[in-house]
Formats: C-alpha cells, structure tokens, sequence
C-alpha cells in the first residue's frame, strides 16, 4: 500500500534561519508531488507541485523553493525563513491526472 | 477559485441531526470533485469523490451530490456525531489537469 511521509510534525525557527522540510512516498512510482501551506484557520494554499524528477512548478511567489531530486521525494526549502512562513506546511501525492490526493501529516513551522 | 485568506464559514449542527455543507465550482469543465475531512493539526483525509457522469453516491454515513447544471456539489452527513467535527473542504480537477482546486472550507461544529 502507499505510504506518505513528512517530518518533522513541528519545527520553531528563528527569522532568518534556513528551512527544510522533506516528504517521501512509498509504493508508487510517478506520483505528482504538491506542497501546500494552510494559515490557522485559513484554506489550503497551493506553493509547488511536481510531476516528475526535477520538474517543479510554482503557484505563488514567495521566499520558498522546491526540489524533487528522486522520483518519490520532494523537499521544500527556503534559504531565509521570514516571519510570515509559518504556518501548516503540508504534503500530499497523488496518480497523474487521476483521483485525489493523499494528504501527508504536515509540518507546524513557527517562526520567531 | 481558492480563497485561502478567508476565515472559514462555520456550519453548527445538533448531534444526531444531519450536515449538509455545500460547495460552488466554476469550471464547467470539471469532471472530478472530492470531499475532504481535516480535523485540527492533521492532514486533510478523503471522504468520498464523484466523477461527472453520476449525480450522487453514498458511502458509511455520507453522500455527496453533484449538480452540475448550477456548478454545485454538497456533502451531506447523516446523524452527525462530535467525530465528525472538523474543517471540510470540496476539490475538484477540470479534465486533464494535473491539480486540484480546493474550495475555501467549512468548519463543522456539533452542539450536544
């Protein structure tokens, strides 16, 4: 069965630090990639999504950046975090053009 | 479109009562919409999903119908317990699209 997997669940950082959040998904081959932010009590924001090895497409501009180095694992990055990068970081998969999405755990990403 | 700014409309339903929380697409192009269920510090988890060619289906407790005459989808609980309290958010994907588009989410409370 397919798996995904996202650390770490929480993470304070202080402004000006670097980030990286790492998801991996286990028992497929090809999936499309996305990474999402969600502000407390806000709706789900779409920041990158991939459909294949190094393949990224951006959806907002933003201090962040994405990297799919192997087929089943995508990284989320930023060199300086700002204040306004926290938030629910999530990750999810899903099979090209089909279906939804299956949903990562997500990442608390505090910055102080 | 995806209004991820806004605070989240909020639907408070008597336990034992049923839930309709109700969703507006706009593109008459989509042909696959789906429910999600995202209780508090935890990733979205699917519901139930609909492809274009059916107007409604029926999973444990929930159905969801499609109008697609109105650009309209709506989820419907039945006998709402305290678990069922959570954000929900509908998605749909326009034929061939890599994405989803996430609609604004609808917090869902139970009163006792």
């Amino acid at each position: 069965s397919q798996t995904i997997h996202q650390w770490p669940a929480t993470l304070v950082q202080p402004v000006g630090s670097p980030l990286s959040l790492e998801c991996t998904v286990e028992g497929t081959s090809n999936p499309n990639l996305y990474w999402y932010r969600q502000a407390a009590g806000r709706g789900l924001q779409l920041l990158f999504y991939s459909v294949g090895i190094g393949q990224i497409s951006s959806e907002v501009p933003q201090n962040l950046s994405a990297s799919r180095p192997q087929d089943r694992q995508f990284i989320l990055s930023s060199k300086k975090l700002l204040l306004s990068d926290s938030g629910f970081y999530l990750c999810a998969w899903s099979v090209r053009r089909e279906g939804g999405y299956t949903f990562g755990s997500g990442t608390r990403l505090t910055v102080v | 479109g995806e209004s991820v700014g806004l605070h989240l409309p909020t639907l408070s339903v008597q336990e034992g009562d049923n839930s309709i929380i109700n969703c507006a697409y706009s593109n008459s192009a989509s042909d696959y919409f789906i429910w999600y269920k995202q209780e508090s510090g935890k990733g979205p988890q699917f519901i139930i999903d609909i492809r274009s060619n059916m107007d409604k289906r029926q999973g444990q407790r929930v159905t969801v119908l499609l109008n697609k005459t109105v650009k309209h989808l709506s989820l419907q609980i039945a006998a709402t317990q305290p678990g069922d309290s959570a954000v929900y958010f509908c998605a749909d994907r326009f034929q061939g699209a890599q994405k989803l588009v996430f609609g604004q989410g609808t917090r869902l409370t139970i009163n006792p």
